[in-house]
């Protein structure tokens, strides 16, 4: 696609549901990153990926959080058993790899309520 | 661990005048990259400016360039002419150079107001 492309834009979930969030990035880009970023805050890395493979997830805050890519694509970010505390803007960025220019989706509004 | 500090929450700036944002790091890496960022009242990231911390000649981007000073570990972006499509939160932020990661600490932002 054009761009990195972010599902939903904005998602109000209870407290203890589950939620995935999706990411697809820009066609042909290597490496895909999350970030969490909570209000006034800097974005915060939580994971990414070289294609399907998930060298680095040493960002995310519990086991309660876990991402995918299957097929080196599309992207998925799973927050199990939600807390009031997850309630943040979560960004998806690509790259084509080896260092160069990161381009970040509109990103996910979620509230925890 | 590095760190990025952005010490100014907020700055202000008269319409067509220069400002000066600061940011400084922590990193006991030689070879890195630094990064400006602009998060707009949309929430998007928009990358300003880019510097890679093996170059000596300072970034720029049109109106925005850097002052880039290793050994010092600063980084700060000045925005010259400044115009009302500037006022946005800036941040700043920092990657290890490291074959297909560039995982990106950020600072915590500065809110820059552009005063007609």
């Amino acid at each position: 696609g054009a761009g990195v492309s972010q599902s939903p834009r904005y998602k109000v979930t209870k407290r203890g549901q589950d939620v995935t969030l999706r990411c697809d990035p820009i066609s042909s880009h290597a490496t895909l990153y999350w970030y969490q970023q909570a209000l006034g805050q800097g974005p915060e890395f939580l994971t990414y990926f070289n294609y399907e493979a998930q060298p680095d997830k040493s960002g995310l805050p519990s086991d309660r959080f876990s991402a995918e890519r299957p097929e080196g694509s599309i992207s998925t970010l799973t927050i199990q058993r939600t807390e009031q505390r997850d309630s943040a803007m979560y960004r998806c960025a690509s790259s084509r790899g080896m260092n160069t220019e990161a381009f970040f989706g509109q990103g996910t509004r979620l509230t925890v309520v | 661990a590095q760190t990025v500090t952005q010490s100014q929450p907020e700055m202000s700036v008269q319409e067509a005048e220069t400002v000066t944002l600061s940011c400084t790091y922590d990193t006991s890496e030689s070879d890195y990259y630094l990064f400006w960022y602009k998060q707009p009242p949309s929430r998007q990231m928009i990358l300003v400016i880019r510097q890679e911390a093996y170059k000596q000649q300072n970034a720029t981007e049109n109106r925005f360039s850097v002052n880039f000073q290793k050994a010092a570990k600063s980084f700060s972006l000045k925005i010259s002419d400044s115009q009302l499509g500037d006022a946005a939160m800036y941040f700043c932020a920092y990657a290890i150079s490291n074959f297909g990661n560039e995982k990106l600490t950020f600072g915590t932002g500065t809110r820059l107001t552009i005063i007609p």
